[in-house]
């Protein structure tokens, strides 16, 4: 069965922290995503990559980096959290071309305190 | 500027009757995919359906079937005969050759299915 997994449902964050989300997928795919979900605004891409070590921004890259140092892996990064970064981020993967689906993880609710 | 456009924040359906949700999309590129994910409250995204650009016939899986209008550049989910289990946020995206790997998503419909 063809996976993302990221590696925490939940966090909870103090103001000021740095703080990993980590995504791993097992289908050998080149393009990886993060997005942000809040209600009422959809899913809204943070970051993408489509190759090891390739990052593109996407609508809302401000407060986050990323890196994919593996091509099953790409993480992103809070440097310093803010509790407006309170939301459901999801991770998701895909093969290249326009007929490619997307493959999401499970989400991971993170909560800025 | 907006790539996919859904105009119906919250639909109530019915148990057993058919619903339709509405997808507008833009793009000027000739070559692009559609697709539509449901998301129920547990959170996972689920993938239903996708639709080519240069395909001829809308696609259909089991209840679910795409309507779309090339011409009218809108993409409507349709499902039929509704049931309690389809009560969730549905999702349609857009991929395109000119964005290369980039989806875009609408904001979302929530169906309610009324027993």
């Amino acid at each position: 069965d063809v996976k993302v997994t990221q590696s925490s449902r939940y966090l909870v964050k103090r103001t000021g922290e740095k703080v990993f989300l980590e995504c791993v997928q097992d289908m050998d795919h080149e393009n990886m995503f993060w997005y942000r979900q809040d209600p009422g605004l959809g899913l809204r891409l943070i970051y993408f990559s489509y190759d090891v070590k390739m990052k593109e921004k996407g609508d809302i890259p401000e407060g986050y980096s990323v890196s994919r140092e593996k091509k099953e892996r790409f993480s992103l990064i809070l440097e310093s959290a803010s509790t407006n970064q309170t939301s459901m981020y999801l991770c998701a993967s895909s093969p290249t071309g326009v007929t490619g689906e997307l493959f999401f993880g499970e989400g991971s609710r993170l909560t800025v305190l | 500027a907006q790539k996919i456009t859904q105009t119906q924040p919250g639909m109530f359906v019915q148990e057993k009757e058919a619903v339709t949700l509405d997808c507008t999309y833009d793009t000027s590129d000739q070559s692009y995919g559609l697709f539509w994910y449901k998301q129920p409250s547990s959170g996972e995204m689920i993938f239903l359906i996708y639709q080519g650009s240069y395909d001829e016939q809308n696609a259909t899986e089991g209840r679910y079937s795409l309507n779309f209008q090339k011409a009218r550049k809108s993409a409507n989910l349709v499902i039929s005969a509704s049931q309690l289990g389809d009560s969730a946020m549905y999702f349609c995206a857009m991929r395109d050759f000119y964005t290369g790997n980039q989806f875009y998503f609408g904001t979302g419909t929530s169906l309610t299915v009324i027993p």
